[in-house]
């Protein structure tokens, strides 16, 4: 099976501008969820989806958004971009079967807000 | 609330020598806890993961991890370190009344030639 494929893998925006990121879950899998990685706050958790609908929350603005698609596609939106938004984005797919799931990353897209 | 907390962020071994990286959890409940490892530029690759099957948990790459319960402890280990294993490692417990991952900060290993 193909991997979870995040597109693109890199971004370069500038403060105030927005940008959407896209997340293709491994076939199969209904969960998306995604993460931003920065060298001082490690990995946060921003929100999941499952079944098109925003199951958990991550503790960020509402300048942060994303949807997810019939086919678990995903993507994320950041509104008027800071510089701190600079990170590495991360989604995560998962199978939601029983209590053994497993999240598979993608390769991130790295941003950069100048 | 669920979280693990991984000692040490950075660590440095001898190529050969064993690798230990520690995580503690935190949970009221018996959890599911996974091991990643992340190559520079590259997204988080599951390295092995505790279910309650077995408490010594085999990984790939010739990782693997121990459940103590007693100790609320993780930890990962290697025997023999490759050259290969310079990583950022993070350790995570999932939620049990979601699919929420809480992630540790992180550990940096360095393997010395």
């Amino acid at each position: 099976k193909a991997g979870v494929t995040q597109t693109p893998r890199y971004l370069i925006k500038t403060r105030g501008q927005q940008v959407t990121l896209s997340c293709s879950p491994i076939s199969g899998h209904r969960s998306v969820s995604w993460y931003q990685q920065t060298p001082g706050q490690g990995l946060q958790f921003l929100f999941e989806y499952f079944s098109e609908t925003q199951r958990n929350k991550g503790n960020f603005p509402g300048r942060f958004s994303g949807r997810q698609f019939s086919n678990s596609r995903s993507e994320m939106n950041v509104s008027t971009l800071e510089l701190g938004d600079s990170a590495l984005y991360l989604c995560a797919s998962s199978l939601v079967q029983g209590g053994q799931d497993t999240q598979y990353f993608g390769p991130g897209t790295r941003l950069t807000v100048l | 609330a669920q979280s693990v907390t991984q000692l040490g962020s950075h660590v440095s071994v001898s190529e050969g020598a064993l690798v230990l990286l520690r995580c503690n959890y935190s949970s009221s409940v018996p959890p599911y806890l996974f091991w990643y490892v992340q190559y520079p530029n590259q997204g988080l690759q599951l390295l092995l993961k505790y279910t309650s099957a077995a408490t010594l948990v085999k990984g790939i790459n010739g990782f693997e991890a121990e459940f103590k319960k007693s100790e609320t402890s993780f930890h990962l280990t290697k025997p023999s370190a490759h050259m290969s294993d310079a990583a950022e490692y993070f350790c995570a417990v999932r939620s049990n009344t979601g699919n929420q991952f809480y992630f540790g900060t992180g550990t940096s290993l360095t393997v010395i030639p």
